[in-house]
Order: C-alpha cells, then structure tokens, then sequence
C-alpha cells in the first residue's frame, strides 16, 4: 500500500538559511498535517490544511510558512534556520476533513550548524 | 489546553511478560484517542483510535482501551520485536490539532 512520502529525507543548513521541505500524502487523502519531533520529545503539531485550505495552526514559528497545492502535496517552508530548528519533520495525511486517522511520512532530518 | 500524560516513562519486560501502558488525558470535547507506535528515527505506526468511553480495540498482542479519563494500552506476551516508544495522542473539540503525550518506552528482553 502506498505511504506517506517525505523529500529530502535528511538536510543540512546552515543558520540564517531557508528551506523547504515537501510532503506527498497517501493517494486520495485530502489532508496534510506537519509535526516537529526534537530529541527525545513527542510530536509537535505545527499545522494542518484541508483541502488545500488551512485548517488549523499549532506552535508553528511565524518564520515557517506552509501551502498545500492542487494535487494535495504540501510544501513546509523555513526561513532564517536557527540551531534550534534542527529536528525530525514528519508529514501525516488522512481522508477527510474529520477523519481522524492520520498516517505518517518518514520523515526529514533537518540539521542546522 | 489539552494535556496528555503516558506513564511509564519507560518499561522493561521479559519476553511474555504482560503489561499495561497507560493515557492520561484531560481535554474538552474529545473526538479521539490514538495509539502510535514509534521505532527510532521513524515516523509514528498508527496502532488505534478510540471515540467512547468503553470502547476496545484488538490488534495481534495489543489490546486499548478507552475510559474518560484515560486509555491503556495492554501488551499479552510481548517479544523483542514489541520494543519501541508507544505514543498516546488525543484531537479534541472542532480542531484538527493533535496532541501527543511524550511516549513510553519499551524494552522487550528475549
């Protein structure tokens, strides 16, 4: 059964760059959440978009900015990367709006040096 | 604001030895609770949701359950294979936001 697909898998910037990472969900699912996970800690949702609309918004810095385009995939964007940035960041879609469901992307690395 | 809180922290066992993992949730209007399962440096396995107070799900050695107030997660003769971080999660109210407890840790010994 298809996944979740997250690209780049692993990447490395320095402070003060941007980013983006890209999010494929599963086939046919229509929303797409990003989670922030540290070392050692437990997700953090970030934000979610329905229908390429956004649907709700969690502790996500006012320097990252997310879309999601006419094929459902999902673009996080991060500027002005701080150290503290570095991070696992995981993707999870599910179908529909209040499904409840979500199944999660590999997830991409990011380091910050 | 929602708050979740898994215990223990971390939880040794011998291979077969049954144990419960358990979800302390407190939120307003819950509309699920999820079971992940978490191997490292991947992203989180769903396991289960739970909607109601009462409800129980099965899945091979794993069995959850769901009260108001918390949700166990009970492991029948586990293997080494079981050994992974187990996530309780919760979406309340008409968010889509999820909220993720910090996860025990489980070490099967053979």
């Amino acid at each position: 059964a298809a996944g979740v697909i997250q690209s780049p898998r692993h990447l490395i910037k320095e402070k003060r760059e941007t980013a983006t990472l890209k999010c494929y969900p599963i086939p046919r699912h229509d929303t797409v959440y990003w989670y922030q996970q540290g070392p050692g800690q437990d997700p953090q949702f970030l934000i979610s978009f329905y229908e390429k609309m956004q649907s709700d918004k969690g502790s996500i810095p006012d320097r990252f900015s997310a879309q999601q385009f006419s094929d459902y995939h999902s673009e996080l964007n991060m500027s002005s990367l701080e150290l503290g940035d570095s991070a696992l960041y995981f993707c999870a879609s599910s179908l529909g709006g209040q499904t409840y469901e979500q199944y999660f992307g590999p997830g991409t690395r990011l380091t910050v040096t | 604001e929602d708050q979740v809180t898994q215990s223990p922290e971390a939880l040794r066992l011998q291979e077969g030895e049954s144990s419960s993992l358990n979800c302390s949730y407190t939120v307003s209007g819950l509309r699920g609770l999820f079971w992940y399962r978490q191997d490292p440096g991947k992203g989180p396995e769903f396991l289960f949701t739970l909607y109601s107070a009462g409800e129980e799900k099965e899945k091979e050695r794993l069995k959850a359950t769901l009260t108001k107030k918390e949700s166990f997660l009970h492991i029948t003769a586990p293997k080494p294979e079981d050994s992974a971080t187990y996530l309780c999660a919760v979406q309340a109210g008409g968010y889509q936001k999820v909220t993720f407890g910090t996860g025990t840790k489980l070490q099967v010994i053979p």
